[in-house]
């Protein structure tokens, strides 16, 4: 099956520094890969997704990158401001298929 | 639109009683489901795809006997948790893609479940 690696498991910047947080899975099938934020005890919020077809994506502060050769993306977010501490998770799916998560990455931006 | 919702948001039950989560999708309909678990500070754990009008998938681990799964329309998955044990505690959250569109899925706003 599909395995997500996530790293780092937290990351601390400073108000206005960029973050960035990467995945890599293993499962060459897989075609759909979205970041979730997560605040304490709400459910994932979708940010971001991307395709297998397409290399980035970007909205606003938030883009994501995705290497298919390496099988690895990546959550770019520029410009942090203090409300964006939270739990952020990669996740990797085929098609209809249930989503398979990192870890986690828990980001503190700090003013 | 896509907004799922769960029932209850919260739930305190005695060790050996069961409990049912609902999980709905209001303004879409959603051939398939998810049930995931998530323990305190790590990551979530898919336990079974529920498929209306048929039997759900479990991931191995998930008793399936102990995690009774019903799908019986497209808006509404249920997942009754028998014979609780603290064990069971957890935050329990659906998913679902929208019928006929099914990368995205829209997340329930999640159950506690504190089992005593």
């Amino acid at each position: 099956g599909e395995n997500v690696e996530q790293h780092p498991s937290t990351l601390s910047v400073q108000e206005g520094d960029s973050a960035v947080i990467k995945c890599t899975y293993s499962d060459s099938a897989s075609n759909y890969f979205p970041w979730y934020k997560q605040e304490l005890g709400k459910r994932p919020q979708l940010i971001i997704d991307i395709r297998s077809n397409v290399g980035e994506k970007k909205d606003q502060r938030i883009a994501v990158t995705l290497n298919k050769t390496a099988k690895h993306f990546s959550l770019h977010i520029t410009e942090t401001q203090p409300e964006d501490s939270a739990v952020y998770f990669c996740a990797a799916s085929r098609t209809g298929y249930a989503l398979n998560f990192g870890k986690g990455t828990s980001l503190l931006v700090t003013p | 639109g896509a907004v799922v919702s769960q029932h209850p948001s919260w739930v305190i039950c005695k060790s050996g009683t069961s409990v049912k989560i609902e999980c709905r999708s209001l303004d879409f309909q959603a051939t398939t489901m998810f049930w995931y678990r998530q323990f305190p500070k790590q990551s979530l754990m898919l336990m079974a795809t529920s498929n209306e009008g048929s039997k759900a998938t479990y991931e191995q681990g998930v008793e399936k006997d102990k995690f009774l799964i019903n799908h019986a329309s497209l808006t509404l998955s249920t997942l009754t948790v028998t014979s609780a044990h603290p064990e069971d505690s957890s935050f329990y959250i659906c998913s679902a893609s929208i019928q006929g569109i099914t990368d995205t899925q829209y997340f329930g706003p999640g159950t506690r479940l504190t089992v005593l």
